[in-house]
């Protein structure tokens, strides 16, 4: 049973616009990450929280903005979507340092 | 940087063999590491971990072996099944600056075979 939910599972979008992919935890946990991933290919980290109103980019550079106004709720938008945006975007959270992350499903972007 | 990278890009295994997925790591200050599992079309799922103070851990027909010595992590699957068949990534929690976030490695398909 998943604890994390990712929305859409799949999206398509016309170039320009914006979107906002959502994810939300049950588990309380303070920590929370998205990642890009491209099929078949390694995760990139592009943006993490380690609470309300914390937000950091990550080690991917990206166009994506993200908030953190509720711990259970982390949503990442694009302003104006674009075709290099087309990718696999997962969304994670933990409950520390020294623990594992619980991924949601993703969401699967495509701008056309 | 210091990074994770794994050895084999692709693994294919026949039905019923042993798999062994290996992951080189840099970051001596890693302390805990971890392998996820990802089906096709789903996000990584988690198989099992292991901390700097084992070099061995078991699970439901899985075993990771950690050789800190050459910075070494593997992933045993017994008697692979075609269910088994996804990319293995390997992460670790990296240096103490790393905010704890994951490093993870680039990923191994296996593909099990009849």
């Amino acid at each position: 049973e998943a604890d994390i939910y990712q929305t859409p599972r799949y999206l398509v979008i016309g170039t320009g616009k914006k979107i906002t992919l959502e994810c939300s935890q049950t588990m309380g946990h303070d920590k929370m990450y998205w990642y890009q991933q491209d099929p078949g290919m390694e995760l990139h980290l592009i943006h993490y929280s380690y609470g309300v109103n914390s937000t950091e980019k990550g080690d991917l550079s990206s166009e994506s903005t993200v908030s953190r106004i509720r711990t259970e709720h982390f949503p990442l938008t694009l302003e104006s979507a674009r075709p290099s945006h087309t990718s696999q975007y997962l969304c994670a959270s933990s409950v520390g340092t020294d623990y594992g992350y619980t991924f949601g499903s993703g969401t699967r972007l495509t701008v056309v | 940087g210091e990074s994770v990278g794994l050895h084999l890009p692709t693994l294919s295994v026949q039905e019923g063999d042993n798999s062994i997925i290996n992951c080189a790591y840099s970051n001596s200050a890693s302390d805990y590491f971890i392998w996820y599992k990802q089906e096709s079309g789903k996000g990584p799922q988690f198989i099992i971990d292991i901390r700097s103070n084992m070099d061995k851990r078991q699970g439901q027909r899985v075993t990771v072996l950690l050789n800190k010595t050459v910075k070494h992590l593997s992933l045993q699957i017994a008697a692979t099944q075609p269910g088994d068949s996804a990319v293995y990534f390997c992460a670790e929690n990296g240096a103490t600056d790393s905010w704890g976030k994951l490093q993870f490695g680039a990923g191994t398909q296996v593909v099990v075979t009849p």
